[in-house]
């Protein structure tokens, strides 16, 4: 069936340093890719999405690509902040139908001055 | 905007007795809303599909006699736990797709709920 798999946490980086978080799925069509993120005591909220092959989303100097021949699609930002802290998740759906969204284990970021 | 609120955002019960929890669209309508579980330290796992005005979807393994889903307006899906037990005890989430039809969809803050 169709999965999500992200790499294992926590991450504990320091403030500035480059952050990748890879996430690889398994998906039978052509998906679109989202990245969610959730703050401490927060809902989940949208950070960037990619709807085919090749897409970069970005949002809030992250950036992901939409890698069709590897099908990954890495979470990336040149430098990170304390405010970054939080769980990454990734996650794919299907236009049309209800588009259900399938979620990766998520990623705890830890960012420390 | 595209904002969703939950309520209540914790709640304590005895094992035995039922809960409601409300997901609310506060400024779109929702023709779809989506329930969720989250076990600490876990992913979010989907337990149903909601779309207002018809019977709920849920996933393989879930229990609709236990957990009921009701989604009586564009704006307004509630979540019943039944005779709730400690195992029930966990994080629910909903989340909402906008009538417009996009494919992104808007979370709730969550409900903690805790059965003694």
């Amino acid at each position: 069936g169709d999965s999500v798999t992200q790499m294992e946490g926590p991450v504990t980086l320091s403030e500035e340093a480059f952050l990748t978080i890879n996430c690889t799925y398994t998906a039978t069509g052509y998906p679109s890719l989202f990245w969610y993120v959730q703050y401490p005591g927060e809902g989940l909220q949208l950070l960037l999405k990619a709807t085919k092959a090749d897409d970069k989303g970005s949002n809030k100097g992250f950036e992901a690509t939409y890698r069709k021949e590897t099908t990954s699609f890495h979470l990336e930002k040149g430098s990170v902040q304390v405010s970054d802290s939080a769980v990454y998740f990734c996650a794919l759906s299907f236009s049309g139908g209800y588009n259900k969204l399938i979620f990766g284990a998520g990623t705890r970021l830890a960012v420390h001055p | 905007g595209a904002v969703v609120s939950q309520h209540p955002s914790r709640v304590i019960c005895k094992s035995g007795t039922s809960v409601k929890i409300e997901c609310r669209s506060l400024d779109f309508q929702a023709t779809t809303m989506f329930w969720y579980r989250q076990f600490p330290k876990q992913s979010l796992m989907l337990m149903a599909t909601s779309n207002e005005g018809s019977k709920a979807t849920y996933e393989q393994g879930v229990e609709k006699d236990k957990f009921l889903i009701n989604h009586a307006s564009l704006t307004l899906s509630t979540l019943t736990v039944t005779s709730a037990h400690p195992e029930d005890s966990s994080f629910y989430i909903c989340s909402a797709r906008s009538q417009l039809g996009t494919d992104t969809q808007y979370f709730g803050p969550g409900t903690r709920l805790t059965v003694l």
